[in-house]
């Protein structure tokens, strides 16, 4: 009864090819979000989506974008992918009061 | 621009030795501020939430309280399972550039038996 997944939990790709990760959430929830943790552990947003609504934060490459086939589904597509992708993807929705994160998605790139 | 800034960034603690964790923060309008805990290897797993100064809120050994400058995580004769990152964050009406939450980089907390 997992609230939020993420598969794979480990992706290892080569420099300039392209990946996605899944995200689901089972919780009913309207919004779902990307985060990035760095190297150094910081936490930051990349995108939400909420009823078709998508907000990018700009400090994010075009390379990146998530795609929504359904309400409890946001996946992250990222394309020609560079070294400084390598970090831990996490996946979150909210209802409002709260958000709940997946288990991370870590991803090196070689 | 949001902000938000955690002291310290490492605790080390004896087992029953109660402390607080400090969050600071700057936003233009405040929706909520978030504190959550990470283990390593997992992702964020959520604690509280307060919304306004002078709200608190208790779970077990932890106590969260809020100002309009800052929050603080008490705990309280901790256990050696509280061992953790814990991480604060902050939800504003300007956003996070992404509707998102703005965190902290953490406080890495080790409590010895």
């Amino acid at each position: 009864d997992t609230a939020v997944s993420q598969t794979p939990k480990y992706l290892v790709t080569q420099m300039g090819n392209d990946k996605s990760i899944k995200c689901e959430q089972n919780l009913g929830h309207d919004t779902m979000y990307w985060y990035k943790q760095d190297s150094k552990k910081f936490l930051k947003i990349m995108f939400s989506y909420n009823n078709k609504e998508l907000i990018i934060n700009e400090t994010v490459p075009n390379r990146f974008s998530p795609k929504s086939p359904d309400k409890a589904h946001l996946n992250l597509h990222i394309n020609s992918l560079e070294l400084g992708d390598s970090a831990v993807y996490f996946c979150a929705s909210s209802s409002g009061t709260g958000q709940f994160f997946g288990p991370g998605t870590r991803l090196t790139v070689l | 621009e949001d902000q938000v800034t955690q002291s310290p960034e490492a605790l080390r603690l004896q087992e029953g030795e109660s402390s607080s964790l400090n969050c600071s923060y700057t936003v233009s309008g405040l929706r909520g501020l978030f504190w959550y805990r990470q283990d390593p290897g997992k992702g964020p797993e959520f604690l509280f939430t307060l919304y306004s100064a002078g709200e608190e809120k208790e779970k077990e050994r932890l106590k969260a309280t809020l100002t309009k400058k800052e929050s603080f995580l008490h705990i309280t004769a901790p256990k050696p399972e509280d061992s953790a990152t814990y991480l604060c964050a902050v939800l504003s009406y300007s956003g996070g550039g992404a509707d998102g939450l703005t965190f902290g980089k953490g406080t890495h907390l080790i409590i010895q038996p």
